[in-house]
């Protein structure tokens, strides 16, 4: 089974700043890959993907992120974060080889501190 | 499309109660899956079903939970008898096979407090 490591469990960062989220996964084999936000009292919504391609990935809010095979990493990026972006995100992996299960890091509680 | 519906939005019971949670796919999807998410633990896997049939239930804790779904636009999470550790937002996604690429829709989840 796919395991996903997101490293830090809270990053605080002030507004208009840049922001990492960092995330690798177990598998070197080829893997879908994901990033969700929720936001206080609400379900989780779908950031960006990759699937296959171009390795850096355009998601809703300004949100960007990288493939990187050889280091089994999918770092989420954002060049200048709001108010708004205190959430918190989960990286997920899908195994082609499993069907449709989904395995989610454990979450980044991302607080953007005015 | 209404997205994925969850019922009812907030629960509280008292240990020792059933508690039914509800879920409605997407239109079209044909694969659900349940969530549990805890401060402790995070998000959990319990159940997912491929067009109705339980393929992995290897995250249901024990067999106080149950699940099933009778048809392509319902499903049920069981809990009976309740316990005050089985407090917890649960979520419903869904999703549509093709090619296992695709991603889940998530509900709002169902707040269950046992008290």
């Amino acid at each position: 089974a796919q395991s996903v490591t997101q490293l830090d469990s809270q990053v605080p960062v002030f507004e208009e700043a840049p922001v990492e989220l960092r995330c690798n996964y177990s598998s070197s084999v080829s893997v879908y890959l994901f990033w969700y936000v929720q936001y206080p009292n609400q379900g989780l919504q779908l950031l960006l993907k990759y699937l296959s391609g171009s390795t850096l990935v355009k998601g809703i809010n300004g949100f960007e992120a990288e493939f990187n095979k050889s280091q089994t990493s999918f770092h989420l990026r954002k060049p200048s974060v709001h108010i708004s972006d205190t959430a918190e995100y989960f990286c997920a992996v899908s195994d082609p080889n499993t069907g449709n299960q989904f395995y989610f890091g454990t979450g980044t509680s991302l607080t953007v501190i005015p | 499309d209404a997205g994925v519906i969850q019922s009812p939005r907030h629960e509280v019971t008292e240990m020792g109660q059933e508690v039914t949670l509800r879920c409605k796919p997407i239109s079209g999807h044909n694969s659900l899956f349940w969530y549990r998410q805890t401060m402790m633990r995070g998000l959990e896997l319990l159940i997912y079903f491929n067009n109705n049939v339980p393929i992995d239930d290897s995250g249901m804790p024990e067999d106080r939970f149950s699940a099933k779904m009778p048809n392509a636009s319902f499903s049920t999470l069981k809990i009976q008898p309740s316990e005050p550790r089985d407090s917890a937002v649960y979520f419903c996604a869904s999703t549509k096979i093709a090619g296992g690429h695709n991603e889940q829709f998530f509900g709002p989840g169902t707040r269950l407090t046992v008290l």
